[in-house]
């Protein structure tokens, strides 16, 4: 089994609220990504990271922003909440070229 | 055109049967290849990684034409367990850079008593 952890699991939280989702991955690895993905819909990415200081906007538009102070934590945080953010949210990492993913956050903003 | 592209299915098949998936894929820097399992609500899991020479995992066969630019995925004696999406996935590295994963938007198999 993999050894990458998202908390929280779940999150309902009001419109215009910080939230900021964890990720940590024992496994040493330089590549990470979050990805956004809703039910039955293909995976977004919206960010990665190949390192330590490195990070750089996905394909999909995002209004989050990361972090990679260290090598295995790559939160996500939202300023400010909408409903349209409501999804759920994959961390990943990994290195030559494969992934291994976390149980993601399922978000929902009310 | 997307850069991974796969038919989204759904696959209905009856158990015992055999499935065959293909995916195209439009950058020619695509250097490694993977197809990976997602179940209802789970997280994508690596199935396999995907060879020029065509690899096998037990009731599982990818292989990969680089000519022609397309993965194939082949499912022998189908389970209901298989029911799951199946996702295509590139990795493309250009340069010196580590590249990026890029995935298909999945087809569906749905494996029938």
């Amino acid at each position: 089994e993999a050894d990458i952890y998202q908390t929280p699991r779940y999150l309902v939280i009001g419109t215009g609220k910080k939230i900021t989702l964890e990720c940590s991955q024992t496994m040493g690895h330089d590549k990470m990504y979050w990805y956004q993905q809703d039910p039955g819909m293909e995976l977004h990415l919206i960010h990665y990271s190949y390192g330590v200081n490195s990070t750089e906007k996905g394909d999909l538009s995002s209004e989050s922003t990361v972090s990679r102070i260290r090598t295995e934590h790559f939160p996500l945080t939202l300023e400010s909440a909408r409903p349209s953010h409501t999804s759920q949210y994959l961390c990943a990492s990994g290195n030559r070229g494969t992934a291994f993913f976390g149980q993601g956050t399922r978000l929902t903003v009310v | 055109r997307k850069e991974v592209e796969q038919d989204p299915g759904p696959f209905n098949v009856p158990e015992g049967a055999t499935v065959a998936f293909n995916c195209t894929y439009s950058n020619s820097a695509s250097q490694s290849f993977f197809w990976y399992r997602q179940d209802c609500r789970k997280e994508p899991k690596l199935l396999m990684s995907v060879y020029s020479s065509g690899n096998e995992d037990g009731r599982f066969t990818a292989q990969l034409n680089r000519a022609s630019q397309y993965i194939s995925l082949l499912i022998r004696d189908s389970k209901l367990s298989d029911s799951a999406t199946y996702l295509c996935v590139v990795n493309i590295e250009y340069g010196g850079s580590q590249g990026n994963l890029i995935f298909g938007k999945g087809t569906k198999l749905s494996v029938k008593p």
